[in-house]
């Protein structure tokens, strides 16, 4: 089955720092890859996605590119701010756009 | 894209009691999903909801426990029955959209004592 391996946070970052948050996938066939975001107390966010190999997805600042020879979907941003921090999930989808398999999350602290 | 409004936004509920929770979208759409999400965790699939059709249930979940309709192409409801404080999570709605991107509701945060 489909299964979403992020890195374990937390992830504690001084402002304007380079942030990386890895996620590894397993897939049959050609899903589409998400980064969603979760701010404290708020519902999920969709932040960027990519639906097929060498696509890089890209938001505020984000940006993620979807590898499939790595089975890979990292988020980076250049330069963090302290409203970034949240709780950020990797995910994917088959292709039809059904359910969601999701990674454990990631929790970005940034700090001033 | 596609606005979903979930109600409540939150409660705190009985222990023994059952919570209704509603799913509107701005669109039509084949397909809604509800999730859980448990307190510092990852979102877990409840169940997809076709209209028309029963519910599907992901393993562990059972249709006794959370009933789902699925009256028209627009609207959901989820209830959680017998509510026990294992039940305290946040529940969420969604739906895919134009160009097969999912999109989520703002959650049900609900509180069991």
């Amino acid at each position: 089955g489909n299964s979403v391996t992020q890195m374990e946070g937390p992830v504690t970052l001084s402002e304007e720092a380079f942030l990386t948050i890895n996620c590894t996938y397993t897939a049959t066939g050609y899903p589409s890859l998400f980064w969603y975001v979760q701010y404290p107390g708020e519902g999920l966010q969709l932040l960027l996605k990519a639906t097929k190999a060498d696509d890089k997805g890209s938001n505020k600042g984000f940006e993620a590119t979807y590898r499939k020879e790595t089975t890979s979907f990292h988020l980076e941003k250049g330069s963090v701010q302290v409203s970034d921090s949240a709780v950020y999930f990797c995910a994917l989808s088959d292709n039809a756009g059904n359910m969601l398999t999701f990674g454990g999350g990631t929790r970005l602290m940034v700090k001033p | 894209s596609a606005v979903i409004s979930q109600k409540p936004s939150r409660d705190i509920c009985q222990r023994g009691t059952s919570l209704t929770i509603q799913c509107q979208v701005d669109s039509q759409v084949t397909m809604m999903f509800w999730y859980r999400q448990q307190p510092g965790q990852s979102l877990t699939l409840i169940a997809t909801a076709n209209q028309g059709s029963e519910a599907t249930y992901e393993s562990g979940f059972v249709i006794d426990k959370f009933p789902i309709s699925r009256p028209n192409l627009t609207f959901s409801t989820l209830t959680v029955s017998n509510m026990s404080p294992e039940d305290s999570s946040i529940y969420l709605c969604s739906v895919t959209a134009a160009g097969n991107t999912i999109y989520f509701g703002e959650g049900s945060w609900l509180t069991v004592v």
